[in-house]
């Protein structure tokens, strides 16, 4: 099964200040159709997740351009350009290339 | 885009339990369907994955045997049968469309005695 890490898992930040989240993956997420299936989601304290990118770096509709999404292969990295208060929540990175699909463990963001 | 899960409830050790997930807004048929679960307090886990036909199934190791995946397509319905059900499998059910693009509200499945 492929194992998703993430780090940090607690990511404290000054409003107005970047932030970024690693995700890393046991295997190649690069499927055998050529396409690397990596979502990256955010859920809010009292919230249903929400995806906010899609296969590495695409972003969903509605989702701040502040969001981006970045990595290949087995390495990943979501980034924020400039934290807002409402960014506050946990975010995961998740594997669509294979089965079983697996989540990371989280990284819980919040306001310094 | 909307899904509703139900069915959720308390449930004793061994028992079982049917969720429901309502969709709307969209051609149900022509889209995969996922349940992911979320214990409490803790990180997102994948459940289960149909195909749109219905004719693909997939299922985490923690739950094979015990749970299975259907669809309606003409209802427009998702659910998820649960069957021997243990304490480790408490937790808030989503369904999830697709790659996950949209998500339900959750619906709380306690097993406890």
């Amino acid at each position: 099964d492929v194992v998703m890490t993430q780090s940090p898992l607690s990511l404290p930040v000054t409003l107005g200040q970047p932030a970024s989240i690693s995700c890393r993956s046991s295997q190649s997420l690069v499927h055998s159709d050529g396409n690397t299936y990596l979502n990256w989601f955010q859920q809010r304290p009292g919230q249903s997740p929400r995806r906010l990118i899609y296969k590495v770096s695409n972003r969903d509709s509605g989702v701040p351009d502040r969001f981006s999404g970045s990595g290949s292969g087995t390495d990943f990295t979501l980034k924020i350009s400039r934290v807002e208060a409402e960014d506050v929540g946990v975010y995961y990175c998740m594997q669509f290339t294979h089965w079983p699909r697996s989540f990371g463990q989280g990284t819980k963001v919040e306001i310094k | 885009v909307q899904l509703v899960e139900s069915g959720g409830g308390l449930v004793q050790p061994g028992g079982s339990l049917r969720l429901s997930c309502a969709a709307s807004g969209f051609t149900f048929s022509g889209f995969e369907m996922n349940w992911v679960r979320q214990a409490p307090g803790k990180g997102l886990e994948w459940v289960a994955y149909i195909s749109s036909s219905g004719t693909t199934l997939y299922y985490a190791d923690s739950v094979k045997g015990r749970f299975t995946i259907s669809r309606d397509n003409a209802k427009n319905s998702l659910s998820l049968q649960m069957n021997s059900l243990r304490a480790e499998d408490t937790a808030v059910y989503y369904c999830a469309r697709g790659w996950a693009s949209d998500w339900g509200q959750g619906t709380l499945v306690t097993v406890s005695s």
